[in-house]
């Protein structure tokens, strides 16, 4: 079936420094989204994506809908501490109806003051 | 706009026992998706509704099930519970449009302990 694999599992990065993460496919998807989780919360929506190509900004978090359709990237800029959690990709399972998304394990991304 | 909502918040239950979970949706959104969270397996689906009918399920048994109420809000119920079942029950809701469809906002979920 659909797997995300999603890098890295985790990142200890400086503050002010900026973060890379990224998620892949192994088959097409026509949407990506990212998500942030904080412990004990619901994941957060950060940025959905439509179409192959597209590169679209929420504050300092970029995210980029890969050519291939089977990859996408988040990047954040000057990361802060409170940037600290759980960043996840999804994707829709085409196994499934409209309703249903596979996730990635995640990333873990701490931030050193 | 308020946001997805799901109560309670935490539960503690005994194996055997049964618990149901509630989640009201974003206004204006017709569906609803079900996920459990778990440190070893993640996030997995469990079920979606629309318009109050199961339109997808996921590999859970049939001791997980749902319902959806005429007004969107949705209820999931699980019977005979296991020490496995201990994890985080996350609502998520969708406008369900054309454009956009697969894009979810999720509740705070419910953290269920079994005992």
């Amino acid at each position: 079936g659909q797997q995300l694999n999603q890098s890295p599992q985790s990142m200890f990065i400086q503050e002010g420094e900026d973060v890379s993460m990224n998620c892949t496919s192994s088959s097409i998807f026509n949407t990506w989204l990212w998500y942030k989780q904080d412990p004990g919360e619901g994941p957060v929506l950060l940025i959905a994506l439509y179409k192959a190509g597209e590169l679209t900004s929420n504050g300092r978090l970029t995210a980029q809908f890969g050519i291939t359709r089977k990859d996408s990237f988040l990047n954040i800029s000057a990361s802060i501490p409170s940037d600290v959690g759980i960043y996840f990709c999804a994707g829709p399972n085409y196994g499934g109806s409209q309703g249903n998304l596979i996730f990635g394990k995640g990333t873990k991304l701490s931030v050193k003051p | 706009k308020a946001g997805v909502t799901q109560t309670p918040r935490y539960l503690i239950k005994t194996r055997g026992q049964q618990v149901t979970l509630s989640c009201s949706p974003i206004s204006g959104h017709r569906s609803v998706s079900w996920y459990q969270q778990t440190p070893g397996q993640g996030l997995q689906f469990l079920f979606e509704y629309f318009s109050e009918t199961q339109r997808n399920k996921g590999n859970f048994p049939g001791r997980f099930s749902g319902r959806q109420f005429s007004n969107s809000r949705s209820e999931m119920n699980v019977s005979t519970l296991e020490l496995g079942d201990s994890a985080l029950y996350l609502c998520a809701s969708s406008p369900a449009t054309s454009a956009g469809t697969n894009t979810q906002y999720f509740g705070p979920g419910t953290r269920l302990t079994v005992l």
